[in-house]
């Protein structure tokens, strides 16, 4: 899906900072981060609709999204832990009423 | 929290069979209720959707709901080899918040 392009593919950190990029050529209003470990279903992380967070589900601080405009979509890492190991889905709807959600390729985080 | 539930884990099945996957939910209150696939090292893709108790049939795709018994379910006709991945189902109280269930792995072999 190159509508929805999500950088860098995969990351390998020792405790350090980095932020993951997304952004959608769909023209969806809404912006999702899902983080899905190994073996699991993807979590819901954060949504954004229309540039405003309204959903913030229980995740460490020490993650912090940021909606630039409704196209793009960060997510800021700081001092990584081991059970951060995961992939890290970046999806988008148009709208946020049962609304098919689009994922991007999503980016692999490996923690060391 | 919503608890989604699916079964069974695994299943394999020869190709052209019907398959079945099953999901459960907790909340009585859920109003949508989706299908998606992921293949292998790749990203889920929503499969189909319903949200009013019934049937509904879109190709060799069925999906059954019956939130009286808090069940819904996919079915496959003629079964492909390109349909083996995981099957999630995803169930959501309001907005797009939906909770996937743990996943069932389909493999169909030729």
């Amino acid at each position: 899906n190159t509508k929805i392009t999500q950088s860098p593919r995969y990351l390998i950190l020792g405790r350090a900072n980095k932020s993951l990029e997304c952004e959608q050529h769909l023209g969806h209003n809404a912006m999702y981060w899902y983080k899905q470990s190994a073996e699991k279903p993807p979590e819901l992380m954060f949504l954004y609709n229309l540039k405003q967070l309204i959903r913030n589900e229980t995740v460490p601080s020490r993650f912090i999204p940021e909606c630039p405009d409704s196209s793009k979509l960060l997510l800021h890492i700081s001092a990584v832990d081991p059970e951060d190991s995961a992939v890290y889905f970046c999806a988008s709807s148009p709208g946020t009423i049962n609304e098919r959600l689009f994922f991007g390729h999503g980016t692999k985080l490996s923690v060391l | 929290q919503q608890n989604v539930q699916q079964s069974p884990e695994s299943l394999i099945v020869p190709e052209g069979a019907r398959t079945s996957l099953n999901c459960t939910f907790s909340d009585s209150a859920s109003q949508y209720f989706w299908w998606y696939r992921q293949h292998s090292g790749k990203a889920p893709k929503a499969l189909m959707s319903i949200f009013s108790n019934g049937e509904k049939e879109e190709g060799r795709f069925t999906i059954h709901l019956n939130k009286a018994s808090l069940h819904f379910s996919l079915h496959i006709r003629d079964s492909q080899p390109s349909d083996s991945a995981l099957y999630l189902c995803a169930v959501g109280p309001n907005y797009n918040v939906l909770y996937f269930g743990s996943g069932t792995k389909l493999t169909v072999e030729p």
